[in-house]
C-alpha cells in the first residue's frame, strides 16, 4: 500500500457545485495534516491544516478520520479559480512530510 | 514579511554535469526541507536541514547533498545528473517550534537535463 494515496481523478465539476476528495495514509504515527493546492507549474500553496477532527474555511471543510486513516476536502460552491492540483500531505513530529500524487480540479463555466 | 524565494528559476544542464540550487526561507523559520516533484506526481521529500544539520533523509542516492547556513538558508546540490533528475526542486521552510510543523513552499527552480 502506498504512503498516501488520493482519488486519482481529475474531477470535471461545474461552478457552483460541491466537490468532495479524499486522501488515506497509511503511517498510524501521522499527526498534522495539510491540503495544498498546487496552479499548474507553480508551487504548492497551503490551502488548510487539519490537526483535530477537521477544519473549516469558509467554502472549504477538511475532516479527519484517524481510525480510518483518511482525510477529506470539501469545497462548496465552487468557482472557476478553484481549479488546480490537490494535495494531501500527512506530517509527523519529525516534519516529514509525505505527498500524495494530488488530484486535478477542472471547475467548468 | 519576505517568503521562501529560490534561484535561479530555471536551469539547463547536460548529463554528467553537477548543479547546485539555492533557497532563502521564510523570515524566522529555521527548518528548510527539499522536495523533486516530477511532472505530475506529487513532491517526494530529499532532505531536511535544521541547525545546519541534515535532520531526515528520504529515498534519494548520495548524489544529492544538500547544506544549511547559520543564517538559515540552504544549498541542494546534485552531481552526476542523469536525465531522471529532471523535474520542479522545491525548498519548504518551517519554524521547529511553531505552527505545528507547517511548511511554505518557494516558487521552485525548474531543472532540465539534456
Amino acid at each position: 500500500r502506498k504512503e498516501v494515496e488520493q482519488d486519482p481523478g481529475p474531477f470535471n465539476v461545474p461552478e457552483g457545485a460541491t466537490v468532495a476528495f479524499n486522501c488515506t495514509y497509511s503511517n498510524s504515527a501521522s499527526q498534522s495534516f495539510f491540503w495544498y493546492r498546487q496552479d499548474c507549474r507553480k508551487e504548492p500553496k497551503l490551502l488548510m491544516s487539519v490537526y483535530s477532527s477537521g477544519n473549516e474555511d469558509g467554502r472549504f471543510t477538511a475532516q479527519l478520520n484517524r481510525a480510518s486513516q483518511y482525510i477529506s476536502l470539501l469545497i462548496r460552491d465552487s468557482k472557476l479559480s478553484d481549479s488546480a492540483t490537490y494535495l494531501c500531505a500527512p506530517g509527523d513530529y519529525g516534519q516529514n512530510f509525505v505527498f500524495g500524487p494530488g488530484t486535478r480540479l477542472s471547475v467548468l463555466p | 514579511d519576505a517568503g521562501v524565494t529560490q534561484s535561479p528559476t530555471h536551469l539547463i544542464k547536460t548529463r554528467g554535469q553537477q548543479v547546485t540550487l539555492r533557497c532563502s526561507p521564510k523570515s524566522g523559520h529555521d527548518t528548510v526541507s527539499w522536495y523533486q516533484q516530477a511532472l505530475g506526481q506529487g513532491p517526494q521529500f530529499i532532505f531536511q536541514y535544521y541547525e545546519e544539520e541534515e535532520r531526515q533523509r528520504g529515498n534519494f542516492p548520495d548524489r544529492f547533498s544538500g547544506h544549511q547556513f547559520p543564517n538559515y538558508s540552504s544549498e541542494l546540490n546534485v552531481n552526476a545528473l542523469l536525465l531522471g533528475d529532471s523535474a520542479l526542486y522545491l525548498c519548504a521552510s518551517s519554524l521547529v517550534a511553531g505552527e505545528r510543523y507547517t511548511q511554505y513552499f518557494g516558487p521552485g527552480t525548474r531543472l532540465t537535463v539534456l
